[in-house]
């Protein structure tokens, strides 16, 4: 049981080439996230998705867009990468609904931009 | 708009001796509140959480905290720290739509041998 699965595990970037961090889950969860972790900051929610086909905007959206595929995949997309979004991505995936239950999260993307 | 504060940038204990990490919390309704632990590169784990009932809530790896209504708290606890405790940790509140969890800045945790 794998749990939360994100690729790649690092990524070095110039400014303005894009791509796209890729995650997925295995225990069935309906919600899906997107957070940023930066030094002092804490986490902060990029976007979210609370069933196949629906994607809301969380706290930090501007630079992004995400996916979700389909209930197992969520993925995120930097179209012009700017050294701002410098940062560690986690995708982490819950019950929707069920405001008792944790989340559950992936091992990170660190991502540089130069 | 649900919040999360941890007060203190940086804890520093002996081994052996008890801990805290503190957590406060703003909320529209009922609090759900959440701690994680992440060590160093690698992704946050899940250690406890209060939804309802008993005002202490034990958790993983001898963790425990202790909910307190009037102050607004959320206080991570263990009575005897470890080396291997030192990490960053995360209070976590449900925000009030029920979907996602919004963190505080966090707390690092050292514990010297």
């Amino acid at each position: 049981n794998a749990g939360v699965t994100q690729t790649p595990k690092f990524q070095v970037l110039k400014t303005g080439q894009s791509m796209t961090l890729q995650c997925a889950q295995d225990m069935n969860h309906n919600s899906m996230y997107w957070y940023r972790q930066d030094p002092g900051m804490g986490l902060r929610l990029i976007y979210y998705s609370a069933s196949e086909g629906t994607t809301d905007k969380g706290e930090v959206p501007n630079g992004y867009n995400v996916s979700r595929l389909n209930k197992r995949e969520f993925s995120l997309r930097l179209e012009s990468a700017a050294p701002s979004q410098t940062s560690v991505y986690f995708c982490a995936s819950s019950w929707t609904g069920r405001v008792d239950t944790e989340a559950f999260f992936g091992q990170g993307t660190r991502l540089t931009v130069v | 708009a649900q919040s999360v504060a941890q007060p203190e940038d940086q804890v520093n204990v002996a081994e052996g001796n008890p801990l805290t990490v503190k957590c406060t919390y703003s909320v529209s309704g009922n609090p759900y509140l959440f701690w994680y632990v992440q060590y160093p590169n690698r992704g946050l784990q899940f250690l406890l959480k209060y939804i309802t009932g008993d005002n202490l809530v034990k958790g993983s790896y001898g963790f425990e905290a202790e909910f307190n209504k009037s102050q607004t708290s959320f206080h991570l606890k263990k009575p005897s720290a470890l080396v291997s405790d030192s990490a960053l940790y995360f209070c976590a509140v449900r925000d009030i739509t029920g979907t996602a969890l919004i963190f505080g800045k966090g707390t690092t945790l050292s514990v010297s041998s």
